[in-house]
């Protein structure tokens, strides 16, 4: 069966501290992976796709294959940072995203 | 120009009503989502059209959840007989056709509390 699992239910970093967001999925053949974000009374977006490998504000999220994660990172936080990250591994022809619970990022000042 | 566009924002339904939930894609968008989302938790899949044609329905819960999309635009959700556990907060997504460069982009969601 599809499983994403992100551990930290909630995470709370000082500004400029580095974060790291968990991501461990189980999936049948190899997922694309994507990391969608949430901002405190806007819409859910998309974030970053790996496929692209592309780093948007400051994020980039490495696919380790063998442990079968996709962690999002950044080096330095921003206050502007918090928010409801969701990962989310996507198969099959239509690429429907399986998103897991998310992990709430509280940067303080 | 305009987002992906959901109404109501908020309905309350006793237990036993049918509610009809609205989704206006952004125009010239090919696919459509729903998800549901229950408190705490991450978006589920319910159901997938592209254009008119619902090519998955894996998601939908019971029978009482319906969804149409006649046109290949709008599309509503339809939720029979509602019980309490259907409380969540229900988010429709477009995008331009499938594939993994293809991003979702997602309406502000209604929020259904079912008493």
């Amino acid at each position: 069966a599809q499983r994403v699992t992100q551990p930290e239910k909630l995470l709370s970093v000082f500004k400029g501290a580095p974060v790291e967001l968990k991501c461990n999925y189980s999936y049948s053949g190899s997922p694309e992976l994507f990391w969608y974000v949430q901002y405190s009374r806007q819409r859910l977006q998309l974030l970053l796709r790996h496929i692209s490998r592309e780093s948007i504000k400051g994020f980039t999220a490495d696919l380790n294959k063998g442990e079968t994660s996709f962690h999002l990172k950044k080096p330095f936080a921003q206050e502007e940072d918090s928010a409801m990250y969701y990962c989310a591994p996507s198969a099959g022809g239509s690429y429907i995203p399986t998103f897991g619970r998310g992990t709430s990022l509280i940067v303080h000042p | 120009g305009a987002g992906v566009s959901q109404s109501p924002r908020y309905k309350v339904a006793k237990r036993g009503q049918d509610v009809a939930l609205r989704c206006d894609p952004i125009s010239g968008h090919v696919s459509l989502f729903w998800y549901q989302q229950a408190l705490g938790q991450g978006p589920e899949f319910l159901t997938y059209f592209q254009n008119e044609a619902q090519l998955d329905k894996s998601g939908l819960p019971s029978d009482r959840f319906f969804a149409e999309r006649p046109e290949g635009s709008v599309s509503t959700l339809k939720i029979q007989r509602t019980q309490q556990e259907d409380s969540a907060v229900y988010l429709c997504a477009s995008s331009l056709s499938t594939g993994p460069l293809n991003e979702q982009f997602f309406g502000p969601g209604t929020r259904l509390t079912v008493l």
